[in-house]
């Protein structure tokens, strides 16, 4: 079945200590990208990949970090979380020539 | 950079026609998506429409693209409680880059 996978689906941390939400794709995609979704905000775009080792940044790219070592995989890393960065966090991935988006499940983040 | 509008919310009475507006500025759109997220889950892609098309029609859905205003709307006919839900709009042009508006909660009600 074709899919993005997400983990952990629900994680409650502490300010400063790192963390990192792990992104899976089993289509081969070549585009890749992780998104936050805050109320009446709409999904934002944090950093987005289109191939193995090429990263770029989003709109809300500060206070994280992401790589591409291989093509199915895309972590999200928070270095040091704040409570700013409590949110709901999406995966999603694409085959270029198509450009339709497939989504992971969430990840809901909280920060204390 | 370019965006994406649409109104926060939409309330319907079951049975009843819904129509959910969206509103973009890239006039080099490729392609045009509305995206379903049900409540605690991820978005879903409903139904797309390429740019050099007026309407597309599947079902119940029904998409109107606009593409010299730059508005693109949604109509769920026959609209249940099962379609309550977040619908984004969102548009891609020739970067692969979509960008995705607020999201519209709408909300059916008996």
């Amino acid at each position: 079945e074709a899919q993005v996978t997400q983990n952990p689906r629900y994680l409650i941390t502490v300010t400063g200590k790192k963390l990192t939400v792990t992104c899976s794709q089993n289509m081969n995609h070549e585009y890749m990208s992780w998104y936050r979704q805050d109320p009446g905000l709409g999904l934002r775009q944090i950093y987005y990949s289109m191939n193995v080792e090429v990263t770029d940044k989003g709109d809300v790219p500060e206070g994280y970090k992401v790589s591409r070592k291989e093509k199915r995989n895309f972590p999200l890393i928070l270095e040091s979380p704040s409570p700013n960065q409590t949110s709901l966090y999406f995966c999603a991935s694409s085959d270029m020539g198509t450009d339709t988006q497939y989504f992971g499940p969430g990840t809901r983040l909280t920060v204390l | 950079g370019e965006d994406v509008e649409q109104s926060l919310f939409l309330s319907v009475r079951e049975g009843d026609s819904s129509v959910i507006n969206c509103t973009y500025t890239d006039s080099s759109s490729t392609y045009l998506y509305w995206y379903k997220q049900e409540p605690g889950a991820g978005l879903q892609l409903l139904t797309y429409i390429f740019s050099n098309m007026d309407m597309k029609q599947d079902q119940r859905l029904t998409v109107l693209l606009n593409k010299k205003d730059k508005h693109l709307s949604l109509r769920i006919a026959d609209t249940q409680t099962g379609d309550s839900a977040i619908y984004f709009c969102a548009e891609s042009g020739g970067s692969y880059i979509p960008t995705f508006g607020r999201g519209t909660s709408l909300i059916v009600h008996p």
